[in-house]
């Protein structure tokens, strides 16, 4: 599985969209992109994935570049219950590697 | 979306005994699921793969005949911690894939943290 970077942390204000990037270089074609996230001592919550095109859900949007070897999680309208830790991750086979994630606090 | 549930939530046993978890796949069936390990402050670390029907995989530095996992039906899958020290608290999270589904995630469990006396 292709190994993902991500930023170890970042702030985001209520009510504001949050942009989570995450660079997947070595990605191959038929890897899809997830994105979890891990609200404190809980379990991993789906959020979106996605393969060559742009995706959106009622939680959020993904972007993925042309190339693909990046991505950007868009939440539109961060509140504070999107506190969490995100992980993105790209994958073939059926388990996941968690890499760290990166620590999202929304601030009122 | 899919649920996949854990039982107990939280347990505290001393050291020296066992403690079964067991995960459930509430509204579809799951032919694979897999355990999880989690440290605090740490992500979260493949412990197992289970199958249905046959025996666990397990990721290199596990030990198999401490954890041993069991899963005898397509909607549940246990894991019991063997003779449980100090050492093994942690957070155990399961996960199940549904099937049939192009690109597939995994539906991940609440959880269950494991405090060893």
């Amino acid at each position: 599985d292709a190994k993902t970077t991500q930023p170890p942390s970042m702030d985001c204000a209520e009510g504001r969209a949050a942009n989570l990037p995450c660079n997947h270089s070595t990605i191959s074609g038929n890897e899809y992109v997830y994105w979890y996230r891990q609200i404190h001592s809980q379990g991993p919550q789906y959020i979106i994935h996605g393969l060559k095109n742009n995706e959106t859900n009622e939680m959020a949007s993904l972007i993925i570049t042309e190339d693909r070897k990046s991505s950007t999680l868009i939440l539109p309208h961060a509140t504070l219950r999107d506190t969490a830790v995100y992980y993105c991750i790209v994958r073939v086979e059926r388990w996941f590697s968690f890499g760290a994630g990166t620590t999202v606090t929304v601030r009122a | 979306g899919a649920v996949v549930s854990q039982h107990p939530s939280r347990v505290i046993c001393k050291s020296g005994t066992s403690v079964k978890i067991e995960c459930r796949s509430l509204d579809f069936q799951a032919t694979t699921m897999f355990w999880y390990r989690q440290f605090p402050k740490q992500s979260l670390m493949l412990m197992a793969t289970s199958n249905e029907g046959s025996k666990a995989t397990y990721e290199q530095g596990v030990e198999k005949d401490k954890f041993l996992i069991n899963h005898a039906s397509l909607t549940l899958s246990t894991l019991t911690v063997t003779s449980a020290h100090p050492e093994d608290s942690s957070f155990y999270i399961c996960s199940a894939v549904e099937p049939g589904l192009a690109g597939v995630g995994q539906y991940f469990g609440p959880g269950t943290r494991l405090t060893v006396t």
